[in-house]
């Protein structure tokens, strides 16, 4: 079974701060995904990552993939208080060779709180 | 463009009622999967759809729960005799199927919350 496990599950940090988000995942898949949650709102993709060393960045936020360690990051730079909001990775299992059947498998979810 | 649309946005529904939710994919996606989010908790799948056959229903906790998408397109979550611990938002995504993007990206629509009473 697969599993996806995000640490810290709360984070409440200063602004200007830096943090890291780290995601676990127990079984190999090489397509990881960071999305937003805003209260009330539906998920809006961040990342998507697809292979071993991949890094993208978007202003403060930078995700990277390591599919040895089976560990992704999303690290904060500089928190403002407009990146408050739930960060959930997930990860990809093929169910069904050719079909497609690619479900996504999510995290806890981190919630972050920036204070001014 | 249009993205996934689901109505309706809430959906009160007294124990034992059944409920009917909708999906509207965005336009051209072949695949359309369901998840079901707890408070608190990340998105679950429930079941996946390409076209209009149900290729994945592994993660519908009951026999309660059905889903159609008959004509390959707009997609039905059907809840029969709810039940309190049924109260979450259910999430619908699409995705395009393309074989020329690996991404398998998958689109998320808002969402109905549905509370059980």
């Amino acid at each position: 079974e697969l599993k996806v496990e995000q640490n810290p599950l709360f984070l409440s940090m200063q602004e200007g701060k830096n943090y890291t988000i780290y995601c676990n995942y127990s079984t190999t898949s090489d397509r990881l995904y960071w999305y937003r949650q805003d209260p009330g709102k539906s998920l809006e993709s961040l990342f998507v990552l697809l292979s071993n060393g991949a890094v993208k960045q978007e202003g403060r936020l930078m995700a990277s993939l390591d599919t040895k360690a089976r560990l992704s990051t999303l690290h904060i730079t500089a928190a403002v208080h407009d990146l408050s909001a739930t960060y959930f990775c997930a990860v990809v299992r093929v169910a069904y060779s050719g079909a497609g059947s690619y479900q996504l498998t999510f995290g806890k979810g981190t919630k972050l709180s920036v204070i001014p | 463009g249009a993205g996934v649309s689901q109505s309706p946005r809430y959906k009160v529904a007294k124990r034992g009622q059944d409920v009917a939710l909708r999906c509207d994919p965005i336009s051209g996606h072949v695949s359309l999967f369901w998840y079901q989010q707890a408070l608190g908790q990340g998105p679950e799948f429930l079941t996946y759809f390409q076209n209009e056959a149900q290729l994945d229903k592994s993660g519908l906790p009951s026999d309660r729960f059905f889903a159609e998408r008959p004509e390959g397109s707009v997609s039905t979550l059907k809840i029969q005799r709810t039940q309190q611990e049924d109260s979450a938002v259910y999430l619908c995504a699409s995705s395009p199927f393309d074989p020329w993007d690996t991404t398998y990206e998958q689109y998320f629509g808002p969402g109905t919350r549905l509370t059980v009473t």
